[in-house]
């Protein structure tokens, strides 16, 4: 079992929709979490962070719920420009430096 | 701005050679990565270094060996390249607890 795991998608939906990604990670110990954007043929780039206690970014809501180990992005009002694959990233202290696992990614594409 | 330059966009090998994939980055950030990203499987760590001349395995260092002789500098050797490794490879750094920051990836195709 992969210890990040996405669902792969394509999530394909029409402008203006509201659309939700969940990730889940499997070792407890995890730390901190975000999620990258990458569009394609291009690198990753960080969208946001991810608190315990939720956090907003504009169209973009992400939450975290460590009972349950999973991550959630929502996107509302989506736009043209928000196609891209999202990347649940997952972090870990160990003693030399921290441990940064990626999902394999979420497809999005927006239609018009 | 933090720039993090991969010195090759596009290679083409082939089964056997060697294979060097430099990183620079411009920011002073101590920990530098190579991941390798492949369809379906995500962005693998293949080696870290967290400083100078410090270098530890990721998940998947087999078939690759790294060199980190200068702060900035942060190289990713394939000692005999074989088919399996055609991947598009990325370079990252941070600073110790930081925002990861990519180059802009390494295709590189073994024949």
């Amino acid at each position: 079992r992969k210890e990040v795991e996405q669902d792969p998608g394509p999530f394909n939906v029409p402008e203006g929709a509201t659309v939700a990604f969940n990730c889940t990670y499997s070792n407890s110990a995890s730390q901190s979490f975000f999620w990258y954007r990458q569009d394609c043929r291009k690198e990753p780039k960080l969208l946001m962070s991810v608190y315990s206690s939720g956090n907003e970014d504009g169209r973009f809501t992400a939450q975290l719920n460590r009972a349950s180990q999973y991550i959630s992005l929502l996107i509302r009002d989506s736009k043209l420009s928000d196609s891209a694959t999202y990347l649940c990233v997952v972090k870990r202290e160990r003693s030399s430096a921290s441990k940064i696992i990626f999902g394999s990614g979420t497809r999005l594409s927006i239609r018009p | 701005d933090v720039k993090v330059t991969q010195s090759s966009r596009y290679l083409v090998k082939r089964t056997g050679e060697k294979v060097f994939l430099e990183c620079v980055q411009d920011m002073d950030h101590e920990n530098m990565f190579w991941y390798r990203q492949d369809p379906g499987l995500g962005l693998r760590l293949i080696y870290f270094s967290y400083d100078v001349k410090m270098k530890e395995k990721g998940d998947i260092p087999e078939g690759y060996s790294v060199s980190r002789e200068k702060k900035e500098r942060f190289s990713l050797i394939l000692e005999s390249a074989s088919t399996n490794q055609t991947s598009m490879y990325l370079c990252a750094s941070r600073e110790i607890s930081g925002e990861l920051f990519f180059g802009e990836g390494s295709r590189l195709t073994v024949l």
